[in-house]
């Protein structure tokens, strides 16, 4: 049983670059979430699902893109990278609303912008 | 504004001691609260997760409690071991949210041997 597989752990990317970060969860959760971490700012909401054709902006929304064509795969989609967006990401999935259930979380995947 | 403070940052102490670890959040409205696991460079781990109905869960040597009319949550580890050390961190989710979580920016625990 995989769980949440991010993909890639790491990236270097130079500033108006774009990128995509993938993320898939093998446990048929209906919502799926990306969320950010940056040393004293803790863990910030990007982009949630709470299913397949279903999106909503979090709390850090901008410059960030999301879709949800299937129930398993979210990806993260960097616009025009730049230095602000260095950070490590974290894709977590839950049977239905966070809120609600356990919320298990993918290894993360680290992004350096120039 | 909803909010997720965790006092200290961090914190050592000697193997075999009993711990707790404070969470506290504003607005008494809440679904549920989790308490999670960070090892250094990876993902985290749910440890405990308690409904807003509920006062307490326990998880072999961990133990959460939920006092919601105070804005207050306890995480009991006791015994503590060197295999403990790590980042906790405390999320709320509350009522409406759409099952978002907010999160505390988490103590760094430190068991020395």
């Amino acid at each position: 049983n995989a769980g949440v597989t991010q993909t890639p752990k790491f990236q270097v990317l130079k500033t108006g670059q774009s990128m995509t970060l993938q993320c898939a969860q093998d446990m048929n959760h209906e919502y799926m979430s990306w969320y950010r971490q940056d040393p004293g700012m803790g863990l910030r909401l990007i982009h949630y699902s709470v299913g397949a054709g279903i999106t909503d902006q979090g709390e850090v929304p901008n410059g960030y893109n999301v879709s949800r064509s299937t129930t398993e795969d979210f990806p993260l989609r960097l616009l025009s990278a730049a230095p602000s967006q260095t950070s490590v990401y974290f894709c977590a999935s839950s049977v239905q609303g966070a809120g609600a259930n356990v919320l298990t979380f993918g290894a993360g995947s680290r992004l350096t912008v120039l | 504004k909803q909010e997720v403070t965790q006092i200290p940052a961090a914190l050592s102490v000697p193997e075999g001691e009993n711990l707790v670890l404070n969470c506290s959040f504003t607005d008494s409205a809440i679904y549920n609260l989790q308490w999670f696991r960070q090892d250094p460079g990876k993902g985290l781990t749910s440890l405990l997760l308690i409904q807003s109905s509920q006062r307490e869960q326990t998880s072999g040597r961990l133990n959460a409690s939920l006092d919601k009319s105070s804005g207050r949550s306890t995480l009991y580890i006791a015994a503590s071991q060197p295999g403990d050390s790590a980042t906790y961190l405390c999320a709320v989710g509350w009522e409406g949210s759409q099952g978002n979580l907010i999160f505390g920016k988490g103590t760094k625990l430190s068991v020395k041997p």
